[in-house]
């Protein structure tokens, strides 16, 4: 399993653009690269998923450089709900949710 | 609502003891998962299923017992509770083969061994 490593902790303002870089050295040709959401009491969220280059959605875009080593999430203009810890993920379609979640970054957007 | 509902929300038991986590969806999902919230907030899958098929027991002590009775239900029980077993576990669901982007997760159980 390809291992993250992720910021501890971010602290952003609101309206601000907040992006959190996640390495991930050892990834694999088979790789994807997939963002969840965690607030407290919840399980995690899906945000957004890529294999290279740039994705973008309603609530995020992921930027993933060529030697795929490394993605940014980015989410533009916080607001206090988006308070939360952040994971980065990276694992095979097909692993039947062998991924590896590391600790995540927590994100605290303050007024 | 459509969910992966999980049962109970929170456990408390003494060492020693058996006990058992439900867990339900409503999604149509052919595939579900266990994972493992330990105390640093690391997720770490413990079982998934596929049609009520077992396909990844990952490494977990055999004190753990998943059961699919159906591919909407996959509960876990686990016997005689270890302090080290206090954590947050999470069921979770997917249709086959979205690769990480299609699960939904339950609100967690959060057991406490004492």
């Amino acid at each position: 399993l390809a291992k993250t490593t992720q910021p501890i902790s971010m602290d952003s303002y609101e309206g601000q653009e907040v992006n959190i870089t996640c390495s991930h050295n050892n990834i694999a040709t088979n790789d994807y690269i997939t963002w969840y959401q965690q607030f407290p009491s919840q399980g995690p969220r899906f945000i957004i998923q890529g294999y290279k280059t740039k994705v973008t959605n309603e609530v995020a875009s992921l930027f993933i450089p060529a030697d795929r080593k490394s993605s940014t999430l980015s989410l533009p203009r916080v607001s206090l709900s988006d308070t939360a810890v952040y994971y980065c993920l990276v694992g095979d379609p097909d692993s039947w949710g062998k991924f590896q979640f590391g600790a995540g970054t927590q994100v605290v957007v303050t007024p | 609502d459509t969910a992966v509902s999980q049962t109970p929300k929170y456990l408390v038991t003494q060492m020693g003891n058996d006990k058992s986590i439900k867990c339900e969806q409503n999604l149509g999902h052919d595939t579900m998962y266990w994972y493992k919230q330990d105390s640093k907030k690391f997720l770490k899958i413990m079982f998934s299923y596929n049609n009520k098929e077992l396909i990844i027991n990952e490494t977990v002590p055999n004190r753990f017992s998943p059961k699919s009775p159906d591919k909407a239900h996959l509960n876990l029980h686990i016997n005689s509770l270890e302090l080290g077993d206090s954590a947050v576990y999470f069921c979770a669901s997917s249709p086959t083969g979205t690769g990480g982007r299609g699960y939904t997760f339950g609100s967690g159980t959060r057991l406490t061994v004492v």
